[in-house]
């Protein structure tokens, strides 16, 4: 238990669909970020916020659309998925934003598209 | 972001100490050098982080040459719950985040 939740953990949708995925940090941390892992990759870094505010966008298709309400939650929508999204994507916290601070992941929300 | 290069994988048998060793030839004065570890289907763990010399901990010990060129993870005595990717990161402290590379996959045996 690192103190990072992800839900759902495991979701299949279809490209058409619209879902939402979650995270949620009980570690009082204040930036919060989004990787995506394909089979046989490395991990992706996709987007990071700090004190709620998108500070990165590594170049991530508009069919992922961040959402960080507040520096205890996170939220990734999804639209109009293609079947290369399917993935394992993390979320991760850390005390600030910073090559410095050790961040901490979550579980993970295993992703279909079919 | 400095780049990283570390083998792809490697074997070990249970009990041996285990060494993983990363270059990072254009590491910046600012950057810090981070291990982490991760286990099939879960998220990256932190292990371990140093700038220079040596830094150790429960798990691990991080040795770092003076001129920062290269990095170097040892866990002593390993056992299959070992058995994982290792990733070595170089960041700075003020940077947004940190780039994982392809990491070493560290198979151990009986």
């Amino acid at each position: 238990e690192t103190g990072v939740t992800q839900t759902p953990r495991h979701l299949v949708m279809g490209m058409t669909n619209k879902k939402s995925l979650k995270c949620e940090q009980h570690l009082g941390h204040n930036a919060m970020y989004w990787y995506k892992q394909s089979a046989k990759k490395p991990l992706e870094l996709m987007f990071v916020y700090s004190l709620e505010e998108r500070v990165e966008n590594n170049s991530v298709p508009s069919r992922f659309s961040p959402e960080c309400p507040n520096s205890s939650h996170l939220f990734l929508h999804l639209h109009t998925l293609q079947p290369e999204d399917s993935a394992l994507y993390l979320c991760a916290s850390s005390l600030t934003s910073g090559g410095y601070y050790e961040q901490y992941f979550g579980p993970g929300t295993r992703l279909t598209v079919t | 972001l400095a780049k990283t290069t570390q083998p792809i994988s490697m074997d070990s048998y249970e009990g041996q100490e285990v060494n993983i060793t990363c270059s990072h030839n254009n590491i910046a004065t600012n950057d810090y050098i981070t291990w982490y570890q991760q286990f099939p289907s879960q998220g990256p763990r932190f292990i371990i982080q140093g700038y220079k010399t040596k830094v150790t901990n429960e798990v691990a010990s991080l040795f770092i040459p003076a001129d920062r060129k290269s990095s170097t993870l040892s866990l002593p005595r390993v056992s299959l719950s070992d058995t994982a990717v290792y990733y070595c990161l170089v960041g700075e402290f003020s940077g947004y985040a940190l780039n994982f590379g392809k990491g070493t996959s560290l198979l151990v045996t009986p």
